[in-house]
């Protein structure tokens, strides 16, 4: 139990235009979503958190109008890149965590990897 | 603020040597305590995690971490190294109650034949 999927897996898109990226959490209900991105070789910064229903909180220096995140029903989350950018390009990755006993832990997506050309 | 503090980036052993990776956090209370792994080009996957109880915890593939507060330590070892575990690891700490994960910043394995 306690599936992430994300899709697409990768994706390759021009400059200047926008991309969605979906997380669902497929056997359980997420209570809240986070997004994260991962640089090649490094560790990954939280960019979001989400809550079913309500405006995400972005991290510090997190574009907002550029990373619009929606968490729509309590398992699915989008993370659109607006005007993305070659220096958009990175690895994606969400997670989830359900409520109750199990809040503390998250369950991780594969992660979908963007390339902005 | 929570920090975590991975030491050395990048660590090598021989096939069927001891694996150590090393972990530190900051923290004025006991967190929530975990190991990932991560293979190129995929997600995050849960080795083990720490929450209460105790302090050895045994995770997959034969990993096992040793909460020690005194030391504020959750170092990662694994007896004998395999070829598929070569791969990144992060240490990342969440405090009971709080909304955040905190990620060190990943140790490099590499498992020589």
């Amino acid at each position: 139990g306690a599936v992430v999927s994300q899709h697409p897996s990768w994706v390759i898109c021009k400059s200047g235009t926008s991309v969605k990226i979906e997380c669902r959490s497929l056997d359980f209900q997420a209570t809240t979503m986070f997004w994260y991105r991962q640089f090649p070789k490094q560790s990954l910064m939280l960019m979001a958190t989400s809550n079913e229903g309500s405006k995400a909180t972005y991290e510090q220096g997190v574009e907002k109008d550029k990373f619009l995140i929606n968490h729509a029903s309590l398992t699915l989350s989008t993370l659109t890149v607006t005007s993305a950018h070659p220096e958009d390009s990175s690895f994606y990755i969400c997670s989830a965590r359900r409520g109750g006993s199990f809040s503390y832990e998250q369950y991780f997506g594969p992660g979908t990897r963007l390339t902005v050309t | 603020a929570q920090s975590v503090t991975q030491l050395g980036s990048h660590v090598s052993v021989s096939e069927g040597a001891l694996v150590l990776l090393r972990c530190n956090y900051s923290s004025s209370v006991p967190p929530y305590l975990f190991w990932y792994v991560q293979y190129p080009n995929q997600g995050l996957q849960l080795l083990l995690k720490y929450t209460t109880g105790a302090t050895l915890v045994k995770g997959i593939n034969g990993f096992e971490a040793e909460f020690k507060k005194s030391e504020t330590s959750f170092h990662l070892t694994k007896p004998s190294a395999h070829m598929s575990d070569a791969a990144e690891y992060f240490c990342a700490v969440m405090n009971d109650g709080g909304n955040q994960f905190y990620f060190g910043t990943g140790t490099s394995l590499t498992v020589i034949p």
